[in-house]
């Protein structure tokens, strides 16, 4: 069964870099059919999509998002990473690492962490 | 970008019901769209995928129709496990794009 387990500083001071891993274990990161994605969600609010990462390294952004987002895949380690730079009040989310089939169905998402900002 | 609209945002049932829940998309998606569940507290789970496919250990009190642009989620026989929050979302193309959601609470 796969799972996937995010990590990563859980305040983040504003005008800095949110950096989070997401673990992979259960299955290989380079399953051709598999890509790796990030999804927030504000407190008590909807959900988010901030783009999505395949093993062959070709991303997927949300336009609104991708000056400042960054996802990188690491083969050797089984794990993907997003960086989300220059942060504000409104990046305080819960952020989700989750699968994405080839259809684009999100099948797997990781328990959640909360990254809040503040100074 | 494709936007996802949910109706109603909220709704409250009895154990027992049938529940709806609607989806529309603002262009024709085709059968893309899948449905999530997502109770306090925890990650939101896949229910149904390519608009009627019921995931794998779903409970089949859940089923999903349409095409095109609009979409139902239907809930038969509600339970009190099923009160929770659902999205919908849209998978034909990126950037894909969730409902805004529709929490289902205890009447």
């Amino acid at each position: 069964q796969l799972q996937l387990q995010e990590s990563g500083p859980g305040l983040v001071k504003p005008s800095e870099t949110l950096s989070l891993t997401c673990a992979v274990s259960g299955g290989s990161i380079k399953n051709p059919t598999s890509y790796w994605g990030w999804v927030r969600q504000p407190p008590g609010k909807g959900l988010e999509w901030m783009g999505s990462i395949h093993s062959s390294g070709r991303t997927y952004d949300n336009p609104p998002l991708k000056s400042r987002v960054t996802t990188s895949i690491d083969a050797s380690k089984n794990d993907f990473s997003l960086k989300l730079r220059a942060v504000t009040a409104a990046d305080a989310a819960i952020y989700y690492c989750v699968r994405v089939d080839e259809f684009g169905n999100f099948d797997y998402w990781g328990q959640g962490t909360l990254v809040s900002v503040s100074s | 970008d494709i936007q996802v609209t949910q109706s109603p945002s909220s709704l409250s049932a009895s154990v027992g019901d049938r529940v709806t829940i609607t989806c529309r998309a603002s262009q024709s998606i085709s059968h893309y769209l899948s449905w999530y569940q997502q109770k306090p507290g925890k990650a939101p789970k896949l229910l149904i995928y390519s608009a009627s496919t019921l995931q794998s250990g779903v409970t089949s009190r859940f089923s999903g129709s349409g095409s095109g642009t609009d979409f139902t989620l239907t809930i038969s026989n509600l339970q009190p496990e099923d009160f929770a929050t659902y999205y919908c979302q849209q998978a034909d193309r990126t950037p894909w794009t969730f409902g805004q959601g529709t929490k289902v609470e205890i009447k």
